[in-house]
């Protein structure tokens, strides 16, 4: 069973940072691209970060690009996603997610979320 | 970016109706479109890809089709499940860009 499960959620201030983590489980994680995807309180759903296999391309979302890191270790099935500058906008669940094999960007599989909160 | 177009934000409806929802793309995008249902607290759930293959175990009430610009997601009859908020994305270039979503509530 595909299982994706992030934590590293919580409250920090603006202009501090956070690292967020994904661990994934029930299958090869060295063959997919992981994406990043976030959802602003009662807002939809929005794209932030994607990563190759075997993490030799990144792309970002234009809003977060200079700030935040898409990492992955596939030794550990894990994916990563480190948060500087963090401003109150950037307050969301994040959602890690696989892409379906063979269709680059269908998100087959979401994990549960994971809380972040920009705030002084 | 590809802008991605759903209408309506909303709409009430009773069990057993057929719900359609659109999606269009402010430019061509093959037919690279997905859906998601998404319920309250919840994660979204895949439903379909290349705009009309239905992921595995939904339901087949669900239905996809379009190409191009112009997509549309169908419930033929609506369960008490099917109560959520269904978002379309299109995965045919980065960054891969939802649609506002629409929501589907009980009349």
């Amino acid at each position: 069973e595909v299982q994706l499960v992030e934590s590293g959620g919580g409250l920090v201030q603006p202009g501090g940072s956070l690292r967020l983590s994904c661990a994934a489980s029930g299958f090869t994680f060295t063959t997919y691209w992981m994406s990043w995807v976030r959802q602003s309180p009662g807002k939809g759903l929005e794209w932030v970060a994607n990563i190759k296999e075997d993490g030799s391309e990144k792309y970002y979302v234009d809003s977060v690009k200079g700030r935040f890191t898409i990492s992955r270790d596939n030794a550990k099935n894990s994916l990563f996603l480190q948060m500087n500058s963090l401003r109150a906008e950037d307050t969301a669940v994040y959602y890690c997610a696989r892409d379906k094999f063979g269709y680059r960007g269908a998100l087959g599989y979401w994990g549960q979320g994971t809380l972040v909160t920009v705030s002084s | 970016d590809i802008q991605m177009t759903q209408s309506p934000s909303s709409l009430s409806a009773s069990v057993g109706d057929r719900v359609t929802i659109s999606c269009r793309a402010s430019q061509s995008i093959y037919n690279y479109l997905n859906w998601y249902q998404q319920k309250p607290g919840k994660a979204p759930k895949f439903l379909i890809y290349v705009a009309s293959t239905l992921q595995s175990e939904v339901p087949s009430r669900f239905s996809g089709s379009g190409s191009g610009t112009d997509f549309t997601l169908t419930i033929s009859s609506l369960q008490p499940d099917d109560f959520a908020t269904y978002y379309c994305q299109q995965s045919y270039s980065t960054p891969p860009t939802f649609g506002q979503g629409t929501k589907v509530e009980i009349k």
